[in-house]
C-alpha cells in the first residue's frame, strides 16, 4: 500500500499527558497537511509543510501543539498537556505541488483517533 | 475569511439522482473540491472545479458558479455504497499559492433500497 499512513490509529490518554502522532505521506509528495475532525464536522486545518518548511499554522493551534517534518518526509504532531477538548480524529494528508500549479489534490490518511479521559 | 454551507442530511433511493449543494462566502479561492468520507474512513477526493461549469467523472459530476457563490455535487445511478458524508472544500487564495483546504460541515447521504 503506497497511500498515506498514520500511527497509531487509536490513542487513549489521560488529561495532562503528552501524545505524539506520526504521518508517513505518499513518497514523492512534497506537501504534508494536518487536520483535526470532530464528530459531525468537516476536517479543520491545523498546519502544513512544503518539504521540511512549515508554511502555515492555524490560529486555532495553541502553543501546546507542535508539528515537525525534519527531513521533508514523515511528520510528527505532538500535543502537550492534553485536554479533553483535544479529543478528535487527527488526519494527515499529502499532495504533490508542482511548479506554478494553483492547487493540488490532497490524499488523506486513515487518521489517529485521540480520546482524552 | 471563508465559510461553506451544505445541507446536513440527504436521503435518496438506489438508482436515483441526488444533488448536494454548497454555498460559500469567501474572499477568494482557487477552486472547489469535493470529498467523500465513509464512516470511520479517510476523506477521499472526488472532484475539483477550478473554473465555472460542469466537471464529469463517471457517475459523479460537480458544478461551480463563482458569480452565484454556489456549487454542487451530482451523484447519478445511486448505489448503496454511496452512503457516506460528502464535503465541499475551498483552497483559499493566499500569497503562497494556496495549500490548506477549508471544509464545509458535510452532508450525510443515506441511500435506501
Amino acid at each position: 500500500d503506497t497511500g498515506v499512513s498514520q500511527d497509531p490509529r487509536h490513542k487513549i490518554t489521560k488529561r495532562g499527558q503528552n501524545v505524539t502522532f506520526r504521518c508517513d505521506p505518499i513518497s514523492e509528495h512534497n506537501r504534508l497537511y494536518w487536520y483535526r475532525q470532530t464528530l459531525g464536522q468537516g476536517p479543520e486545518f491545523l498546519t502544513y509543510f512544503q518539504n521540511e518548511a512549515q508554511l502555515e499554522k492555524s490560529r486555532l493551534l495553541s502553543d501546546r501543539f507542535s508539528a515537525e517534518r525534519p527531513k521533508g518526509s514523515f511528520s510528527t504532531l505532538e500535543i502537550q498537556r492534553t485536554e479533553q477538548g483535544d479529543s478528535a480524529m487527527y488526519l494527515c494528508a499529502s499532495s504533490l505541488r508542482v511548479g506554478g500549479a494553483s492547487t493540488d489534490t490532497q490524499y488523506f490518511g486513515p487518521g489517529t483517533r485521540l480520546t482524552v479521559l | 475569511g471563508q465559510s461553506l454551507e451544505q445541507p446536513s442530511e440527504v436521503t435518496a433511493v438506489e438508482g436515483a439522482i441526488v444533488q448536494i449543494n454548497c454555498t460559500y462566502q469567501t474572499s477568494g479561492f482557487y477552486g472547489l473540491s469535493w470529498y467523500q468520507q465513509h464512516d470511520g474512513g479517510a476523506p477521499t477526493f472526488l472532484s475539483y472545479n477550478a473554473l465555472d461549469g460542469l466537471e464529469e467523472t463517471g457517475r459523479f459530476s460537480s458544478f461551480l458558479s463563482r458569480s452565484d457563490s454556489y456549487g454542487y455535487l451530482l451523484l447519478q445511478e445511486l448505489q448503496m455504497k454511496d452512503s457516506a458524508s460528502y464535503f465541499c472544500a475551498v483552497s483559499p487564495l493566499i500569497y503562497n499559492q494556496g495549500g490548506k483546504l477549508i471544509f464545509g460541515q458535510g452532508t450525510e447521504l443515506s441511500v435506501k433500497p
